[in-house]
């Protein structure tokens, strides 16, 4: 079993849609997570943590629930410009800040 | 520099080559990270640098790859004897000790023929 796990996706949604990402990770220890973006053959860029009392940044929300091990993501009134691939990402219970990221999911937002 | 610099951009090399890849890091990073991501994969974790020193090797999928950090600052990435399942991107991160805000290079797409 994968340590983080996403559906691949891809999600097509019209422009003004509502959006939402499921990931979950295996080590119960884990600390920290975050979501990533990365746009095509691009680098990975940090779009937000996750805390546990779920955390907002304006059109995105994230959400941590330590009982189930999963994390999520939603998009609201989704631009064109958020097409990209979402990265979940933990950090072990390790200290050298070492971060596993997810495979991805794939967001494509349609005119 | 301002950002994570990383060299070649673009690496094509033949099956049974070495090469070499190069990080520049943010400066006063003293954290390195070094993933590679294979075509439609996630990122894969290869080696963490406190420094000059590697205390998590843990990724480096075989004794073909090895990793140096010098002055703290600059890191090469060594593969020897390249194979063709070594194509990926090799992508190079920073960030300040304590702090989880990587930053990540623009990475060498490394193809192996």
């Amino acid at each position: 079993r994968k340590e983080v796990e996403q559906d691949p996706g891809p999600f097509n949604v019209p422009e003004g849609a509502t959006v939402a990402f499921n990931c979950t990770y295996s080590n119960s220890a884990s600390q920290s997570f975050f979501w990533y973006r990365q746009d095509c053959r691009k680098e990975p860029k940090l779009l937000m943590s996750v805390y546990s009392s779920g955390n907002e940044d304006g059109r995105f929300t994230a959400q941590l629930n330590r009982a189930s091990q999963y994390i999520s993501l939603l998009i609201r009134d989704s631009k064109l410009s958020d097409s990209a691939t979402y990265l979940c990402v933990v950090k072990g219970s390790s200290n050298t800040g070492k971060l596993i990221f997810g495979q991805g999911t794939t967001l494509q937002v349609k005119p | 520099g301002a950002g994570v610099s990383q060299s070649p951009s673009n690496k094509v090399t033949e099956k049974g080559k070495d090469v070499e890849l190069r990080c520049d890091p943010i400066s006063g990073h003293t954290a390195l990270y070094w993933y590679r991501q294979s075509l439609g994969q996630g990122l894969e974790f290869l080696i963490y640098f406190q420094g000059n020193s590697a205390p998590d090797k843990s990724g480096l999928p075989s004794d073909r790859f090895s990793a140096e950090r010098t002055g703290g600052s600059v890191s090469t990435l060594t593969i020897q004897r390249t194979q063709q399942e070594d194509s990926a991107v090799y992508l190079c991160a920073s960030s300040l000790e304590g702090t989880f805000g990587y930053t990540f290079g623009s990475g060498t797409r490394l193809t192996v023929v």
